[in-house]
């Protein structure tokens, strides 16, 4: 099992700056990584797949980087209705879809 | 719009079976262009997927779940199901039932895909 690592599990940002979220996996997914935004009550909504590519509607704020074990998501200039949490998943073994943690988003 | 509602007993006795339904609102389940899938979220924690089933009925587990979850779909009924065996208490979780276009990600709108709104099983005596 590849397991997904995500830090830190809170972090406290004000609107209008920046959030960098972190996540390793535990032996490398090339850049075979989606990442969630998920509201309290709501189902996951796809931010982010192939590492790096924004899915349809989502707003150009919202960035995904990395390869191999070290992935980052980051969100420029939040906005009230960024603050959520969010989940990062590795898609490289098809057959054992792994979720890490959640890191949370909250007001400073 | 398509909608996928999640069903089934809010509490199961610890070492029984869970049994949910999905109910999907139109024909898709009967075509050949998505997977059918369930995922859970126990409370204040992450996401994990629990298997998923394509249109020839091919099913795809979480190896750690495998021996004692079943994935199915009744397409004269437009629903999908989940049975999972001998259950205990870390088990209590919001079960999502979800259509996703790729065995690789969920919720991809441009695809078509979609998730229920999810239904939260509590496992206790």
């Amino acid at each position: 099992e590849i397991v997904m690592t995500q830090s830190p599990a809170i972090v406290s940002v004000s609107p209008g700056e920046r959030a960098t979220l972190s996540c390793r996996a535990s032996q490398s997914v090339f850049n075979n990584v989606a990442w969630y935004q998920q509201k309290p009550g709501q189902a996951p909504r796809l931010l982010i797949y192939a590492a790096s590519t924004r899915a349809a509607g989502i707003p150009a704020r919202f960035s995904g980087s990395g390869s191999g074990t070290e992935f980052t998501l980051t969100i420029t200039s939040l906005q009230s209705e960024d603050f959520a949490v969010y989940h990062c998943q590795q898609y490289h073994n098809p057959r054992d879809l792994t979720f890490g943690g959640g890191t949370k988003v909250d007001v400073k | 719009q398509l909608q996928l509602q999640e069903s089934g007993p809010g509490l199961v006795k610890p070492s029984e079976t869970l049994s949910l339904i999905c109910i999907v609102s139109d024909d898709s389940i009967r075509s050949s262009n998505h997977y059918w899938g369930w995922l859970r979220q126990p409370p204040g924690k992450g996401l994990e997927w629990i298997g998923s089933i394509n249109y020839s009925g091919t099913t795809y587990y979480n190896p750690s779940l495998s021996s004692r979850v079943t994935i199915s779909v009744d397409r004269s009924k437009n629903q999908l199901s989940l049975n999972l065996t001998s259950v205990t208490a870390a088990e209590t979780s919001v079960y999502y039932c979800a259509r996703h276009r790729r065995l690789l990600w969920f919720g991809d709108s441009q695809q078509g895909d979609s998730w229920g709104q999810g239904t939260l099983v509590t496992v206790s005596a």
